[in-house]
């Protein structure tokens, strides 16, 4: 098993709405990441969890809350998002944080959220 | 401000003529560059990559080329195919604290080959 599998692959919420994205792995992967990509906008990185640590908070606001579970597992809890954070969402894994150098960074189909 | 940039948004070529792909980089420490290709309705995935300590890496059909005193690096592809037709993205990695790293991501430039 390659897959990286995001669920729901499309959601819709309203700015005062709880929902949550969710991510799994089946490679066993030891990192595993959140990015968002905007229309015409490159990937950019969100957050990392490395042996189910947070490695990484790229500054990301608080209404984006990450968990990880378990190695297999990374969720995105989503509350009170603007608009504006409608966008891909996509999630990511690899074998160790410091393989990304190599290409070993296998993403998920992605997540398309609307904010309305 | 885009520290990995692609200026080409897309690019159209015919079948069996190379693509030239590039990407322009302000990061000096930058010390892995990649190359990912990405298909509608699925993710990003890995194509090639190169060091910054070469200036070529070739696999295949693919070739990146890299001139770091341009900051410069470009993907051909030789020959080109219609199931090449994607999103490229350039990417560049650079430590992030210990052994780890993160990626940052171009744009990207659509890629059409014409039959």
């Amino acid at each position: 098993d390659t897959e990286v599998t995001q669920t729901p692959k499309h959601l819709v919420m309203g700015m005062t709405n709880k929902k949550s994205l969710k991510c799994e792995q089946h490679m066993g992967h030891r990192a595993m990441y959140w990015y968002k990509q905007k229309a015409k906008k490159p990937p950019e990185l969100m957050f990392v969890y490395s042996y189910e640590k947070l490695s990484i908070n790229e500054s990301v606001p608080s209404r984006f809350s990450p968990e990880c579970p378990n190695s297999s597992l990374l969720n995105l809890h989503l509350h009170a998002l603007q608009p504006e954070d409608s966008a891909l969402y996509l999630c990511a894994s690899s074998q160790d944080q410091g393989l990304v150098a190599y290409g070993e960074l296998f993403f998920g189909e992605g997540s398309r959220l609307t904010v309305l | 401000d885009q520290q990995v940039k692609q200026n080409s948004p897309s690019l159209s070529v015919q079948e069996g003529r190379i693509s030239i792909l590039n990407c322009d980089y302000t990061n000096s420490m930058f010390d892995y560059f990649l190359w990912y290709k990405k298909y509608p309705a699925e993710g990003p995935t890995f194509l090639i990559s190169i060091s910054s300590i070469k200036d070529k890496n070739e696999d295949g059909r693919f070739t990146v080329f890299l001139n770091k005193s341009a900051k410069h690096l470009s993907l051909h592809i030789v020959p080109s195919q219609p199931g090449d037709s994607a999103v490229y993205f350039c990417a560049a990695s650079v430590r992030s604290g210990g052994s780890n790293y993160k990626l940052t991501f171009g744009k990207g430039t659509l890629l059409t080959v014409n039959p």
